[in-house]
């Protein structure tokens, strides 16, 4: 059964770098044709998808956040990394990793970690 | 950018109900909707793709209708463990994908 595993900082300063792994187990990411990618939800609010990378190693983001956003592929260890760049408090949300079939719906998710920004 | 827009935003029913729940998109998506549901502190989990299509484990309780712009989840008979949040979201003319703001299904 595929699971997915967010990692990562609880708690990053404003102005830096947010960066999350996921680790996928029961399945690979070079597998076609997949996409994984992240999803964020702030405490109480809803869903933005972040962005995605395919398998193939292209990448796709959401326009809102594309200057900051880095999305990318290590499958020698299947695993996949978010990094945002120069994070405001609006960043503070729990971050969910996701496979995505070409269909486009998200299906499995990882149990999300809250990453916090704040000083 | 599509948006979503969702119907009520909370839904106050007792255990046997029926619920009944809508998203309704900006422009039309044909059927590229999907429904998820949301339980506190819970990742969401897929319940319905392509408007209509159960995802694989979830009831029949659960269905789906709807095409164009208007779209409903219904929810034949509430089970105490359905109640949480719903959200719709749409994989038409991408990216980015979007979410509706979601509806909560509470105890009456």
């Amino acid at each position: 059964q595929l699971q997915l595993q967010e990692s990562g900082p609880g708690l990053v300063k404003p102005s830096e770098t947010l960066s999350l792994t996921c680790t996928v187990s029961g399945g690979s990411i070079s597998t076609s044709p997949y996409y994984w990618g992240w999803i964020r939800q702030p405490p109480g609010k809803g869903l933005e998808w972040i962005g995605s990378v395919y398998y193939s190693g292209s990448t796709y983001y959401n326009p809102s956040l594309k200057s900051r956003v880095t999305i990318s592929a290590d499958r020698s260890k299947n695993q996949f990394s978010l990094n945002l760049s120069s994070v405001t408090a609006a960043d503070t949300a729990v971050y969910y990793c996701t496979k995505r079939a070409p269909a486009g719906w998200f299906d499995p998710w990882g149990q999300g970690t809250l990453v916090t920004v704040s000083s | 950018e599509i948006v979503l827009t969702q119907s009520p935003v909370t839904l106050s029913l007792s255990p046997g109900e029926r619920a009944t729940l809508s998203c309704r998109a900006s422009q039309s998506i044909s059927s590229y909707l999907g429904w998820y549901q949301q339980k506190p502190g819970q990742a969401p989990r897929l319940l319905i793709y392509d408007a209509s299509n159960r995802a694989t484990g979830i009831p029949a309780r659960f269905s789906g209708s709807g095409s164009g712009t208007d779209f409903t989840l219904t929810i034949s008979s509430l089970e105490p463990e359905d109640f949480a949040v719903y959200y719709c979201q749409h994989r038409s003319n991408w990216p980015p994908f979007t979410f509706g703001p979601g509806t909560k299904v509470e105890v009456k």
